[in-house]
């Protein structure tokens, strides 16, 4: 069964600051990987995704991660952030079986940015 | 096109009540997926479910809980004899049919359900 570990808990920044999150699975097959974002009372959104290709995949709101499949890790990067990206983010597999997109989401990190 | 539309968004129930929570899929989406999320946790996979059919049940807790996706009709979440440890936002979530694995789930808003 796969697993998703995501190490940062609770992250604090400073508006302008560069961010990443780590995001590392355990599954040796292969995998869909995913970003999700939750604002404070909302539901989750898809920030990116990664399925085949350029590992380096660019999503919305200026949010970018890389798949390093050597590292079993899909980090989530911004290069400056907004105060408006004070939410939790969710990295999430799904290893591939087709037909079936059931998710295994890590436990989250929340980025509190301070203006 | 709507989104998946979930209700009620909240919902409180006292201990020994029934809860339902419903979930409407994205036009044309034929599979559906109920999530849980507990307090300061992520959200944990319940059931996957196609029309009239569960196809993975393996995060359904055993007891009180069952899920539905009738032929016509909303997928229900149902949980029978509710207690305080079943607070939690439950989010459903919608893919359309697919040949491979290669498409992205859509998430509904969530019912926060309050057991009191």
């Amino acid at each position: 069964a796969q697993s998703v570990s995501q190490h940062n808990h609770h992250v604090i920044l400073s508006e302008a600051a560069s961010l990443e999150l780590g995001c590392n699975y355990s599954y040796g097959g292969t995998v869909n990987l995913f970003w999700y974002v939750q604002y404070p009372g909302q539901h989750l959104q898809l920030l990116l995704k990664y399925f085949s290709g350029d590992p380096l995949v660019k999503g919305i709101k200026g949010f970018e991660a890389e798949f390093i499949k050597s590292k079993f890790s899909f980090n989530l990067r911004k290069p400056s952030v907004q105060w408006s990206d004070t939410a939790e983010y969710f990295c999430a597999v799904n290893a591939l079986n087709f037909g079936n997109e059931k998710l295994t989401f890590g436990t989250g990190t929340r980025l509190t940015i301070i203006p | 096109n709507a989104g998946v539309m979930q209700n009620p968004r909240h919902l409180v129930r006292r201990r020994g009540q029934e809860a339902r929570l419903r979930c409407s899929p994205m036009k044309g989406h034929s599979h559906v997926y109920w999530y849980r999320q507990l307090p300061e946790e992520g959200l944990k996979f319940m059931v996957y479910l196609q029309k009239e059919n569960i196809i993975d049940e393996s995060g359904m807790p055993k007891e009180r809980f069952s899920a539905e996706f009738p032929k016509e009709g909303p997928s229900i979440l149902r949980i029978q004899q509710v207690v305080r440890g079943d607070s939690a936002a439950y989010f459903c979530a919608s893919s359309p049919p697919s040949a491979g694995s290669n498409t992205e789930a859509f998430f509904g808003q969530g019912t926060r359900l309050t057991v009191v």
